[in-house]
């Protein structure tokens, strides 16, 4: 069974451009969730679809940031304008329900100069 | 608020020399604590999931175990392959769903 993909595995951009990241779950799983991990800092969950819905969006940090999950499947998550403090890893998990096991991709350095 | 304390931040230990990794956490309403391994440029792996004072789960070398306050990871005779960064995490109360409150890790490096 395929894991959680994530593309580009790396990405480098200038301040002020835009990022689409994107994510395809394992197939089944409904809850897709997105988190990153700044330098030196712990994971911090950003926000958590159920479907196509966005159940949990207290994680986003401003709204430079635009989650979607059009039909359900694949999630994108765009920075528009990206910062430097934008710079991590973003990790893309996904689970059958929401209480279930969360499966991380293997995650999308974002660097912005 | 919610919070994830794991330590030591690094430990060096020789094949074959057991120890144990800490994770401490206050949430209101524990709805699971999780074990996560990573290795470098990958993401996190799933270990294992506790969900009450006085559970344990064993994997290979790895067991697990829950207190009220604390979870312990601890590891038998560890060989080289376990190098890795173990991360724990917390589900909180309802209402908050899905979402996983991660401690910063504990970096582990075995020596053979």
């Amino acid at each position: 069974e395929a894991g959680v993909t994530q593309f580009p595995s790396h990405s480098v951009i200038e301040k002020g451009q835009t990022v689409t990241l994107r994510c395809d779950p394992i197939s089944g799983h409904d809850n897709l969730y997105w988190y990153r991990r700044v330098m030196g800092k712990e994971i911090k969950f950003l926000l958590h679809f159920v479907k196509e819905s966005k159940q949990d969006e207290s994680g986003m940090p401003n709204n430079r940031f635009l989650a979607e999950r059009t039909g359900g499947t694949y999630s994108t998550l765009k920075v528009q304008p990206a910062e430097l403090e934008d710079s991590g890893v973003y990790f893309c998990a996904s689970s059958e329900g929401p209480t279930d096991t969360q499966y991380f991709g293997p995650g999308t350095r974002l660097t912005v100069l | 608020e919610d919070q994830v304390t794991q330590s030591p931040e690094a430990l060096r230990l020789q094949e074959g020399e057991s120890s144990s990794l800490n994770c401490s956490y206050t949430v209101s309403g524990l709805r699971g604590l999780f074990w996560y391994r990573q290795d470098p440029g990958k993401g996190p792996e799933f270990l294992f999931t506790l969900y009450s004072a006085g559970e344990e789960k064993e994997k290979e070398r790895l067991k697990a175990t829950l207190t009220k306050k604390e979870s312990f990871l601890h590891i038998t005779a560890p060989k080289p392959e376990d190098s890795a960064t173990y991360l724990c995490a917390v589900r909180g109360p309802p209402g908050n769903t899905g979402k996983l409150i991660f401690g910063q890790g504990t970096t582990l490096q075995v020596k053979p």
